[in-house]
């Protein structure tokens, strides 16, 4: 699993609440992604990271906002959770910096907004 | 707005069987076209990729067929297993910059025994 954890692994929430979910890496690798998991829509890519303080927006990052104060910790945020971000979130990492390098995706969280 | 296209969703094979998935993509940008496994609880975990200057890649069971003309390409398990009961996702992403991977909508594949 290229040592990622995923915190917390499931989450049910309310509608208006904030949400944090932690991405985890021991490697020190530079590129860190969330990504959601809905049926029908396949992985999409919210944000991404190349460094500590460096993040910028994936596809869906509408109501999605990310941190990254240490290189080993990804943190994904939902100011105050809907329905619509009720999903499975990915976190992954990259392996090096080459193009070709593979993404490793960590256990990920499901996340229920009632 | 999808730029890979995944088909079928959902797949049943008997055990043996040849299933084939299949994927198209517009964005000629895209030069890079990994595949997925899924199994259910976990995340997905790089199967086998190729890039567009070769029309076929074999890693064991998996092959993966591209054709740059057509913007396709597909996945062929040969001597398909229980085990390989899964769902499998396509994707797409340029060589250049920061490896925003773009999936297909994923195929549930059954392989009967």
């Amino acid at each position: 699993d290229a040592g990622i954890t995923q915190s917390p692994r499931h989450k049910v929430t309310e509608t208006g609440t904030p949400v944090t979910l932690r991405c985890h890496q021991t490697e020190n690798h530079r590129y860190m992604y969330w990504y959601r998991q809905d049926p029908g829509h396949g992985l999409r890519l919210i944000h991404y990271s190349y460094g500590v303080k460096d993040t910028d927006k994936g596809e869906v990052s509408d109501g999605y906002s990310v941190s990254r104060s240490k290189t080993e910790d990804f943190l994904l945020t939902l100011e105050s959770a809907t329905s619509s971000q009720t999903s499975v979130y990915f976190c992954a990492i990259r392996l090096g910096t080459s193009g070709s390098d593979t993404q490793y995706f960590g256990p990920g969280t499901r996340l229920t907004v009632l | 707005q999808q730029q890979v296209k995944q088909s079928p969703q959902s797949l049943i094979v008997q055990k043996g069987g040849i299933p084939i998935i299949n994927c198209a993509y517009e964005n000629t940008a895209f030069d890079y076209f990994p595949w997925y496994q899924q199994f259910p609880g976990k995340g997905p975990a790089l199967l086998i990729a190729i890039r567009p200057d070769v029309s076929e890649k074999k890693e064991g069971r998996f092959t993966i067929s591209f054709n740059k003309s057509a913007k396709q390409f597909s996945l062929h398990i040969m001597d398909s297993q229980p085990g390989d009961s899964a769902t499998y996702f396509c994707a797409a992403l340029p060589l250049q910059g920061a490896q925003k991977l773009v999936f297909g909508q994923g195929t549930r594949l059954t392989i009967n025994p």
